[in-house]
């Protein structure tokens, strides 16, 4: 079964620090890698994505690095911020012939401390 | 511009009952996709619909059943409710299901079902 798995699944980061979220995947059928922030109560949100033939991805403080060879893809959130509190879930998009859907990591509860 | 809307927002039930969840895309996107996610996991896909058929399924029984209708807003239903039904159901619509190295999917508030 297709999967994405992420890890950490907590973490805790001082204001400024950099947060790392990292992913793995099997399935090479996946043509697109986009990250999500999700707030509690409410449903995730478009954070930053990326395609397979890009190494890395940066808009503002958020970085996604894409190594395809490992099948690995992170998050670096520079400068963390209090408001960056959130959980965080990559994903990964798969074509299948006639179809398509988003396979979801576990998500990774980030906390940031003031 | 109202963005994905889902109702109802909260809902509670027992066991073996049916519930219909119900979404509203944004103006003008076509397609529609539902997720459940279980407390404390990412959402898993169920269905997307697009231009009113179903254009993907995810591993989920048929109790779980979907329609997608002209104004492009869709039902999701679920029969003979479980206890491990308890979830957020998450509705997401786009433009077009999917464009190559492009995200189009915007999420909705979801809907809390509790089954009793």
């Amino acid at each position: 079964q297709q999967q994405v798995k992420q890890s950490p699944q907590s973490l805790i980061v001082q204001k400024g620090g950099i947060s790392i979220i990292n992913c793995a995947y099997e399935n090479t059928a996946f043509d697109y890698f986009p990250w999500y922030q999700q707030f509690p109560g409410k449903g995730p949100a478009l954070l930053i994505a990326i395609r397979p033939d890009v190494s890395e991805k940066k808009e503002g403080r958020f970085t996604i690095s894409f190594n395809k060879s490992a099948k690995q893809f992170s998050l670096h959130i520079m400068d963390s911020q209090p408001g960056d509190s959130a959980t965080y879930f990559c994903a990964a998009h798969q074509i299948s012939p006639g179809t398509y859907k988003y396979i979801f990591g576990t998500g990774t509860r980030l906390k940031v401390l003031a | 511009d109202a963005g994905v809307t889902q109702s109802p927002t909260h809902l509670i039930k027992t066991r073996g009952q049916h519930v219909t969840l119900r979404c509203s895309p944004i103006s003008g996107h076509k397609s529609v996709s539902w997720y459940q996610q279980v407390l404390g996991q990412g959402p898993q896909f169920i269905f997307q619909y697009y231009e009113k058929e179903e254009r993907g399924r995810g591993n989920f029984p048929d109790r779980f059943s979907a329609r997608q209708f002209p104004n492009y807003s869709s039902e999701l239903n679920v029969n003979a409710l479980l206890l491990g039904d308890s979830a957020l159901y998450l509705c997401a619509s786009s433009l077009v299901p999917y464009r190559a190295g492009e995200e189009t999917q915007y999420f909705g508030p979801g809907t809390r079902l509790l089954v009793l």
